[in-house]
């Protein structure tokens, strides 16, 4: 079935640092890629959907500029988040669409970001 | 807005005891309705797409319905391994790209 790795998948660092989060497609190609925030308890909420080869657009109350998104190849899309400080702390996940027509968003295992 | 409501939060079974799960929703359009399931500290596992009212899709104990206004997951004879959260999302037509809206989930707890 379709796979999609996020890595890593736990980070822990100091306030004001930047963190790279991957998502890469592993067994289908992926125009489009989606970045999404999980709060405990709480659904998905879709931060971003990463377009290969063009800008990534950005939900409504998300910094583009504090998540910067790159999705550089059909199989890879990456999540920085800049100057991260303690309410970035959450647990983001990926997901890649197959290019093909009507297929499912697979989802990575998820990266638990916390700042200190 | 689109909107997905899922019932009940919270279900405790028995191991054996058949139940369904409710979604709710509320889309200008339906492109297509999907089941998630979701392991602690893990990403979304896909589970069934339903695309029209009518359509059902069985996969093993889990069985999901569609209407216009809701959707089901049937889930008979549960065992222990089918705890997990289930996610229900909507993606809606047209100009909705491919973006999903997801519930809140409903956390299963099947016990022996």
């Amino acid at each position: 079935g379709a796979v999609v790795s996020q890595h890593p998948s736990r980070v822990i660092c100091k306030s004001g640092t930047s963190v790279k989060i991957e998502c890469r497609s592993l067994d289908f190609q992926a125009t489009t890629m989606f970045w999404y925030r999980q709060f405990p308890k709480k659904s998905l909420m879709l931060m971003a959907t990463s377009n290969e080869g063009s800008k990534a657009t950005y939900e409504q109350g998300v910094e583009k500029d504090k998540f910067l998104i790159n999705h550089a190849s059909l199989t890879l899309s990456t999540l920085t988040v800049t100057s991260a400080h303690p309410e970035d702390s959450s647990f983001y996940i990926c997901s890649a669409r197959d290019s093909r027509a009507n297929q499912p968003q697979h989802f990575g295992d998820g990266t638990r970001l916390s700042i200190l | 807005e689109d909107q997905v409501t899922q019932s009940p939060e919270a279900l405790r079974l028995q191991e054996g005891e058949s139940s369904s799960l409710n979604c709710s929703y509320t889309v200008s359009g339906l492109r297509g309705l999907f089941w998630y399931r979701q392991d602690p500290g893990k990403g979304p596992e896909f589970l069934f797409t339903l695309y029209s009212a009518g359509e059902e899709k069985e996969k093993e104990r889990l069985k999901a319905t569609l209407t216009k206004k809701e959707s089901f997951l049937h889930i008979t004879a549960p065992k222990p391994e089918d705890s997990a959260t289930y996610l229900c999302a909507v993606q809606a037509a047209p100009g909705g790209g491919n973006k999903l809206t997801f519930g809140t989930g409903t956390q299963l707890k099947v016990e022996l």
